[in-house]
């Protein structure tokens, strides 16, 4: 069974904190996404990665970074975490840009 | 701007009863429209997808109707159980990307 995996499921930082979130994809697939969920909102696109070291901003980059040093490896990066921060994180991956999205379960940051 | 539009927001249906939610879009270039499916905890999985060229695609209980000259698709769910509670997410994609619409909190009352 193919697998997006987020390495925790629960963080809870301090404001000012850099924060580091996982994601780790079996499935050889080119394309990788970091998206937050918020109640109203939907799913925004923070970042995404089309191959290794390459990288797009998504909708809302600001206050975020990430890496893709392996492909099969995507992390997010919030240089110094604010309360505005506090969301859940969902990492997907895909064979092409527009198709066949699997998504992880999900971490949910809370930034105190 | 909001490329593809969701409605309800949230919806609550009886136990045995019918669920639809709808989506719009305006991009004509769509070439392929998913639904999401996300329990709570969990993240959203892939649920059921039509292309533009077939008006209705079912599997199960879920139907999607998709109405290319209105620009509309929607999700029927039908005999609703307490099982399908969940939020609901359209999609909508191009080569380059794929667009969400704000999701739908179902909720299935016994």
């Amino acid at each position: 069974d193919v697998k997006v995996t987020q390495s925790s499921r629960y963080l809870v930082k301090r404001t000012g904190e850099k924060v580091f979130l996982e994601c780790v994809q079996d499935m050889d697939h080119e394309n990788m996404f970091w998206y937050r969920q918020d109640p109203g909102l939907g799913l925004r696109l923070i970042y995404f990665s089309y191959d290794v070291k390459m990288k797009e901003k998504g909708d809302i980059p600001e206050g975020y970074s990430v890496s893709r040093e392996k492909k099969e490896r995507f992390s997010l990066i919030l240089e110094s975490a604010s309360t505005n921060q506090t969301s859940m994180y969902l990492c997907a991956s895909s064979l092409t840009q527009g198709y066949g999205y699997t998504f992880g379960s999900g971490t949910r940051l809370t930034v105190v | 701007q909001q490329q593809v539009k969701q409605s309800p927001q949230s919806l609550i249906v009886q136990k045995g009863g019918i669920s639809i939610i709808n989506c719009a879009y305006e991009n004509t270039a769509f070439d392929y429209f998913p639904w999401y499916q996300q329990f709570p905890g969990k993240g959203p999985a892939l649920l059921i997808a039509i292309r533009p060229d077939v008006s209705e695609k079912k599997e199960g209980r879920f139907t999607i109707s998709f109405n290319k000259s209105a620009k509309q698709f929607s999700l029927h769910i039908m005999d609703s159980q307490p099982g399908d509670s969940a939020t609901y997410f359209c999609a909508a994609s191009v080569p380059d990307g794929l667009t969400f619409g704000k999701g739908t909190h179902l909720i299935i009352q016994p």
